[in-house]
């Protein structure tokens, strides 16, 4: 299994500002994936990441809100823009294993904003 | 209607029961079928995956049933260490989530 780490693990920002959460993943993999999970609730997904090409969103999240970076095939980034309290969640990525068709997730970003 | 429906539960067992867990997918064109565990402030974890055939690894044992779009998980022998949330995952064109269901093994 892929061992995958994000940074910040956790912060708390003001209404207004901008976070960039980073995830690496120990080995190439060819998809990753950008979920947020309110709590108490399910993990809704955002985007995949693609390398070499545009990220594709999910239906209610925009490139604008949250740009993806995915410069390599173990390296990708998530920005939270313009945040606003609704925005308080934790933000997960994770990679598929490939042959296995599942996917490994990262300990997640627990944010907050004020 | 959702993509995945879970029982949230709590489910509250004493140890060495036997509990088990269903979760219902609306897209007869899944293709593949998993269960996570989910501790308090984790991320996911994959358990198992589900298969036609049913599978066992060791306490746990997952069943699919295609014709009526379930799956099941199947905990015996509980342990409080089996204590957490646990995820029902259907891979269509995407993963989807269930919102999982609360397990709390008491002494």
């Amino acid at each position: 299994s892929a061992v995958i780490s994000q940074k910040p693990s956790r912060d708390i920002c003001q209404r207004g500002t901008s976070l960039t959460i980073q995830c690496q993943v120990d080995s190439q993999v060819t998809m990753m994936f950008w979920y947020r999970q309110q709590p108490g609730q399910s993990l809704t997904l955002i985007a995949t990441a693609n390398q070499g090409s545009e990220a594709t969103y999910e239906s209610g999240f925009v490139i604008d809100k949250f740009p993806i970076s995915r410069p390599n095939l173990t390296f990708s980034t998530l920005t939270v823009s313009n945040m606003s309290p609704e925005d308080s969640s934790i933000y997960l990525c994770s990679a598929d294993s490939g042959w296995a068709e599942t996917q490994y997730f990262g300990p997640g970003t627990r944010l907050l904003v004020l | 209607r959702k993509e995945v429906e879970q029982d949230p539960g709590p489910f509250n067992v004493p140890e060495g029961a036997t509990v088990a867990f269903n979760c219902t997918y609306s897209n007869s064109a899944s293709q593949s079928f998993f269960w996570y565990r989910q501790d308090c402030r984790k991320e996911p974890k994959l358990l198992m995956s589900v298969y036609s055939s049913g599978n066992e690894d060791g306490r746990f044992t997952a069943q699919l049933n295609r014709a009526s779009q379930y799956i099941s998980l199947l905990i015996r022998d509980s342990k409080l260490s089996d204590s957490a949330t646990y995820l029902c995952v259907v891979n269509g064109n995407q993963f989807y989530f269930g919102t999982g269901t609360s397990l709390t093994v008491i002494p």
